[in-house]
């Protein structure tokens, strides 16, 4: 069966210092690949979503970016975090080879910057 | 353009008692459509989702839902309310010809359910 591993589960951090946040997924080859930062508990923004290695979408202009070197392997980055960029990131995967397209989340990433 | 509402931020129900959540949609074609469950920091569970074939999903946990095209809507629904059910729950959208995989999710609803 599919999981979808995140790190680390929590993380504070001072403004002006840089982020990394990864995901990665085991039991399946060539998933869709989705960030999303969901503020106050409420709604999901998509960031970022990847069809293949190398091949990065952006959804909204942002002090973010994301890359995915690996097939499995979705990587959130800053090179310098801002306080707005607090908030909940949850990475997930979808099976490009089924129509239905199901997106499985993964247990998420709280940041809180300082 | 694709949307989802979902008209109410908080749902209360006595345990027991049937429950509704609600979610409308907005695509330029056909959708497919999703509710998933989000329980505290942590991430978002699927329940069921509408694809095509019989309006009437059943999903996960007793939850069911019921595609109504006339009405664009897609309301979750459970026959009798645990409280245990207490989260958040989150109404998606694609339309199926959009070939950039996206879905839209709604503000989300939190279900409140009382002993």
């Amino acid at each position: 069966s599919q999981t979808i591993h995140q790190w680390p589960a929590t993380l504070v951090q001072p403004v002006g210092s840089p982020l990394s946040l990864e995901c990665t997924v085991e039991g399946t080859s060539n998933p869709n690949l989705y960030w999303y930062r969901q503020a106050a508990g409420r709604g999901l923004q998509l960031l970022f979503y990847s069809v293949g290695i190398g091949q990065i979408s952006s959804e909204v202009p942002q002090n973010l970016s994301a890359s995915r070197p690996q097939d499995r392997q979705f990587i959130l980055s800053s090179k310098k975090l801002l306080l707005s960029d607090s908030g909940f990131y949850l990475c997930a995967w979808s099976d490009i080879a089924s129509p239905q397209e199901t997106q499985y989340f993964g247990p998420g990433t709280r940041l809180l910057v300082l | 353009a694709q949307s989802v509402a979902q008209p109410e931020d908080q749902v209360n129900v006595a345990e027991g008692n049937p429950l509704t959540v609600k979610c409308t949609y907005s695509v330029s074609g056909n959708p497919y459509l999703f509710w998933y469950v989000q329980y505290p920091n942590r991430g978002l569970q699927f329940l069921l989702k509408y694809i095509t074939g019989d309006n009437l999903v059943k999903g996960s946990y007793g939850f069911e839902a019921e595609f109504n095209k006339s009405q664009t809507s897609f309301h979750l629904k459970k026959p009798s309310a645990l409280v245990s059910d207490s989260a958040l729950y989150f109404c998606a959208v694609r339309d199926i010809r959009d070939s950039s995989y996206k879905l839209i999710f709604g503000s989300g609803t939190r279900l409140l359910v009382r002993p």
